[in-house]
C-alpha cells in the first residue's frame, strides 16, 4: 500500500532550527512535496524534491532520499509565524499526491 | 487575480440534502482537483480533472460527483449528504497534470447533520 508517516507534533523554540521527518511509500515515485498549512487556511506550497539532495530556499530547505524513502524539512531561524502544520506528500505512478496527516509545529517564544 | 474561491465558506446540511460546493480558478489551470480534510488524516482525493471535458476518480470518490464543462469551473456534488461527508473541503488546481505544484482554494466546512 501507500503510506507517509511524519510526526504528528513538534515543538521548538523561536531563532532555532527544527527538522521535520517523513518517510514515504509509494507506487512509483514522481517526488516529495512540502506544504505548510496554518490554522483553517489552505495549504500553501513550499518545496518539490524529485532528485536526491537538499534544496534550499531561504530559511527552509528539504532533503529527499530516495533509496531510503525519506525526506526532512529543514526551518532555521524560526519566527512566530512558523506555527503551522507542515504537510509532505508523495507523488506516485499515476502523478496522485499521497499525503501525510501532517505535523503542527509548535514555537514558544 | 484572485487565484481559486470556493463558495460556500461553510454550509451546515440535513442528511439526505443534496449539496454542491462550487470551485472557479482564474489562472487558466488545465487541471482540478477536490480533496476532503479530516482530523487526523492527511488530504485525501475525492476526484480530478486532467483538462476540461474529463474527470477522474480518486481515493474516495464515492458519493460524490464532479463535471468539468470548462476550464474555469470544477463543481463537487453530493447527492445525498451522509454525515460521514461531514469535513473540509479544498478544491486545488495545477498548471497542468504531472508535478506542477498544486494551488489550493481557501476550502469550504461542511457539517452533515
Amino acid at each position: 500500500g501507500q503510506n507517509i508517516d511524519q510526526p504528528t507534533e513538534m515543538t521548538a523554540t523561536e531563532g532555532a532550527i527544527v527538522q521535520i521527518n517523513c518517510t514515504y511509500q509509494t507506487s512509483g515515485f514522481n517526488g516529495l512535496f512540502w506544504y505548510q498549512q496554518h490554522a483553517g487556511e489552505a495549504p500553501t506550497f513550499l518545496s518539490y524534491n524529485v532528485l536526491d539532495g537538499l534544496e534550499e530556499k531561504g530559511r527552509f530547505s528539504s532533503f529527499l532520499s530516495r533509496s531510503k524513502g525519506y525526506s526532512y524539512l529543514l526551518l532555521k531561524e524560526l519566527q512566530m509565524k512558523d506555527s503551522a502544520s507542515y504537510l509532505c506528500a508523495g507523488m506516485d505512478s499515476n502523478y496522485q499526491l499521497i499525503w501525510g496527516a501532517g505535523t503542527k509545529l509548535i514555537i514558544k517564544p | 487575480i484572485a487565484g481559486i474561491t470556493q463558495a460556500p465558506t461553510s454550509q451546515i446540511l440535513a442528511a439526505g440534502r443534496r449539496m454542491t460546493l462550487r470551485c472557479t480558478q482564474d489562472m487558466r489551470h488545465n487541471a482540478m482537483y477536490w480533496y476532503r480534510q479530516d482530523l487526523g488524516l492527511g488530504l485525501r482525493l475525492i476526484h480530478y480533472s486532467n483538462t476540461a471535458g474529463t474527470t477522474g476518480k480518486g481515493e474516495v470518490p464515492d458519493g460524490y460527483s464532479v463535471s468539468r464543462a470548462n476550464t474555469d469551473d470544477f463543481p463537487l456534488t453530493l447527492a445525498s449528504a451522509v454525515p460521514s461527508q461531514t469535513s473540509v473541503y479544498f478544491c486545488a488546481s495545477s498548471d497542468s497534470a504531472g508535478t506542477d505544484t498544486q494551488y489550493f482554494g481557501p476550502g469550504t466546512r461542511l457539517t452533515v447533520l
